[in-house]
């Protein structure tokens, strides 16, 4: 299997500018997961998603930031207007819902810097 | 509220024993990971935890106590390929993870 696919790996854009940052999740996995990873605060789950539907948005920092799945092998995380301080890697990730130690597979991220 | 604790960096040498140490609170207790994250890569799943005691994976250990809200991970015969950081994490889908411990391994 190819894992989790990000796109794009690396982002450079100008403060109020929008960011679309995608993710692929591995096929056959109903859940999906976006996080933020920053040197001060770690990873922080943002949404997840199970069988397309969002389950818990409480960490999306605020209304600049918005998460779609329109589909069960697609879904984006969009930042309108981005912030410098928005820079940080975004991972997303995905699970099988139910499988027994509830793993869960991380793409290789995108590290965005907003200037 | 939950909360994450662990090391923020330990250093060892290659071929030894090293115990990285994670404890937690939180209002419900539902697993606990251990996640291993290369500089620079995504993280990757090393083990998880969800009753006491020691879960052996050949040179990793994870050990779980739930009343005192501890883990920990054991790595044996280190290797300089082992340099990472190693995040400890509590949840079951809502994963919170700890800030990481970033392991340096010296020949």
């Amino acid at each position: 299997d190819a894992g989790v696919i990000q796109s794009p790996r690396h982002e450079v854009t100008e403060m109020g500018q929008e960011v679309t940052l995608r993710c692929k999740p591995i096929s056959g996995h109903n859940s999906l997961f976006w996080y933020r990873q920053t040197m001060m605060r770690g990873l922080e789950l943002l949404i997840y998603f199970n069988n397309n539907v969002p389950i818990d948005d409480s960490g999306m920092p605020e209304d600049r930031f918005s998460a779609k799945m329109p589909n069960a092998s697609f879904s984006t995380l969009k930042i309108q207007p981005s912030e410098p301080r928005d820079s940080a890697v975004y991972f997303c990730a995905s699970q099988l819902q139910g499988e027994a130690k509830n793993i869960q597979y991380f793409g290789a991220g995108t590290r965005l810097s907003v200037l | 509220g939950q909360n994450i604790d662990q090391p923020t960096e330990m250093t060892a040498t290659e071929g030894a024993i090293v115990q990285i140490n994670c404890t937690y609170q939180t209002s419900g207790f539902n697993g606990l990971f251990w996640y291993q994250q290369h500089a620079g890569e995504a993280p990757t799943f090393l083990s998880y935890n969800v009753l006491d005691g020691l879960e052996e994976k050949g040179r990793f250990s994870s050990f779980l106590s739930r009343s005192k809200g501890y883990s920990y991970l054991l790595l044996k015969e280190l290797q300089m390929k082992d340099s990472a950081s190693y995040l400890c994490a509590e949840g079951f889908q809502k994963l919170v993870f700890g800030t990481g411990t970033r392991l340096l391994v010296s020949p």
